[in-house]
């Protein structure tokens, strides 16, 4: 089966600016998640959609940051401003299940850096 | 609180070594634990979890609930093991998420 796509691979903007990302999950997974990595740092989940709806986005900085997930497939993930701190990769990943235990397939991340 | 430890950034040992990559979690019910592997160059894939008291690549972990461990281990280390390895915890209930360790880098020396 075809892994999970992101693009773009790499992003380097200006703080203050505008960036998204974009995911699309292995088909048929309904469970989507996007994580924050900061270097040096263990993945942190940000936002989970099952379908097209939202399940936990507790730790998503709703000021700044904002996702989607329209007809329950593709999904982007904006930030607007920027923050030096925004500096990161951005994982996507999707599951068949939202069971425990069930696991995830990753994509390969877009590289985030803010200057 | 929940939270997975990883206490060594850097794990060397030479080819043929046993090892052991300790990971310590923090959680009062009963969790979901894994292990993910990222290969140079490549994503973040799962190695192997708990539930399913699986062997991959010669891998194993057992999980402690009295330690609240989840180390993972392999008697004979190859080069080819060289990667991050995370641990990862999840709580359960309808997020599904995974709560990660900051990750144990392994170098198996020639």
């Amino acid at each position: 089966e075809a892994g999970v796509a992101q693009s773009p691979r790499y992003k380097i903007i200006e703080k203050r600016q505008s960036v998204a990302f974009w995911c699309n999950p292995i088909s048929g997974h309904a469970t989507l998640y996007w994580y924050q990595q900061i270097l040096g740092q263990g993945p942190k989940l940000l936002i989970q959609f099952q379908n097209n709806g939202v399940v936990d986005d507790s730790q998503l900085p709703k000021d700044r940051f904002s996702a989607e997930r329209l007809k329950g497939v593709d999904s982007t993930l904006k930030i607007q401003p920027a923050k030096l701190e925004d500096s990161a990769v951005y994982l996507c990943a999707s599951s068949r299940d939202i069971s425990p235990g069930y696991g995830y397939t990753f994509g390969s991340g877009t590289r985030l850096t803010v200057v | 609180a929940q939270r997975v430890t990883q206490p060594e950034k850097l794990l060397s040992v030479f080819k043929g070594a046993p090892v052991e990559l300790k990971c310590n979690y923090s959680y009062s019910g009963s969790p979901e634990l894994f292990w993910y592997v990222q290969y140079s160059r490549q994503r973040l894939q799962l190695l192997l979890r708990h539930i399913s008291r699986e062997s991959i690549k010669g891998f194993t972990a057992d999980l402690n609930k009295g330690e609240t461990s989840f180390h993972l281990k392999k008697p004979f280390a190859q080069e080819e093991d060289s990667a991050m390895y995370y641990c990862a915890l999840s709580p359960g209930g309808a997020t599904n998420k995974l709560i990660f360790g900051t990750g144990t880098l392994l170098a198996v020396q020639p």
